[in-house]
């Protein structure tokens, strides 16, 4: 089955504990992203790669990283987690050319 | 810089009523369009798309048409289920490198029998 696959799906954490949050997609996609969700702002974009070794700033990177070391990983990583990064995070993919965006379950985050 | 603003919900209708939800963009080219739907405790799915002025987008019932005019896409189905509640979400986007989705804030629909 086509999918995006996120781990963990729930994380309480503590502040300034690094934590990492997984995506995998088995569509071979070249673009990935992750984006955040927070009530009345939509969905952010954090970060994008549009391929192995190649990523890129979205609109919300501070206190994130991110590595793309093969085409089906995008792990999202929170070196020293804050209270302010508290949200739902989603990761996507999508092949190059096309548009449509296929997004993971997501991963609720809760940083105490 | 380009956005998309969404009607406030919730949303409210019963059975077989007729569903509308605004969405108005504001965008510096000339960007596709789409409709995400999410349905409780899943992720985002795309509901349908229009890639240009005056097409028409349509999935499960639900359209949405492409007007450059008047800078819109409306969300439209002529008679909604119980099972269409979920949130909503508008997005716009350009083909190319950025691979970004601009998304509106949401619009939760909610129907009763």
């Amino acid at each position: 089955e086509a999918q995006v696959t996120q781990n963990p799906r729930y994380l309480i954490t503590v502040t300034g504990k690094k934590l990492t949050v997984t995506c995998s997609q088995n569509m071979n996609h070249e673009y990935m992203s992750w984006y955040r969700q927070d009530p009345g702002l939509g969905l952010r974009q954090i970060y994008y790669s549009m391929n192995v070794e190649v990523t890129d700033k979205g609109d919300v990177p501070e206190g994130y990283k991110v590595s793309r070391k093969e085409k089906r990983n995008f792990p999202l990583i929170l070196e020293s987690p804050s209270p302010n990064q508290t949200s739902l995070y989603f990761c996507a993919s999508r092949v190059g050319g096309a548009e449509t965006q296929y997004f993971g379950p997501g991963t609720r985050l809760l940083v105490l | 810089g380009d956005s998309v603003t969404q009607m406030e919900g919730p949303v409210t209708l019963s059975e077989e009523a007729f569903l509308t939800i605004n969405c108005t963009y504001t965008a510096t080219g000339y960007p596709s369009l789409f409709w995400y739907v999410q349905y409780p405790g899943e992720g985002l799915q795309l509901l349908l798309k229009a890639t240009k002025a005056d097409d028409k987008g349509s999935n499960k019932g639900f359209e949405a048409t492409y007007r450059k005019e008047t800078t819109s896409f409306h969300l439209e189905k002529g008679s909604v289920q119980v099972s269409d509640s979920a949130v909503y979400f508008c997005a716009l986007s350009y083909q190319g490198d950025t691979d970004k989705l601009i998304f509106g804030t949401g619009t939760r629909l909610q129907v009763f029998p």
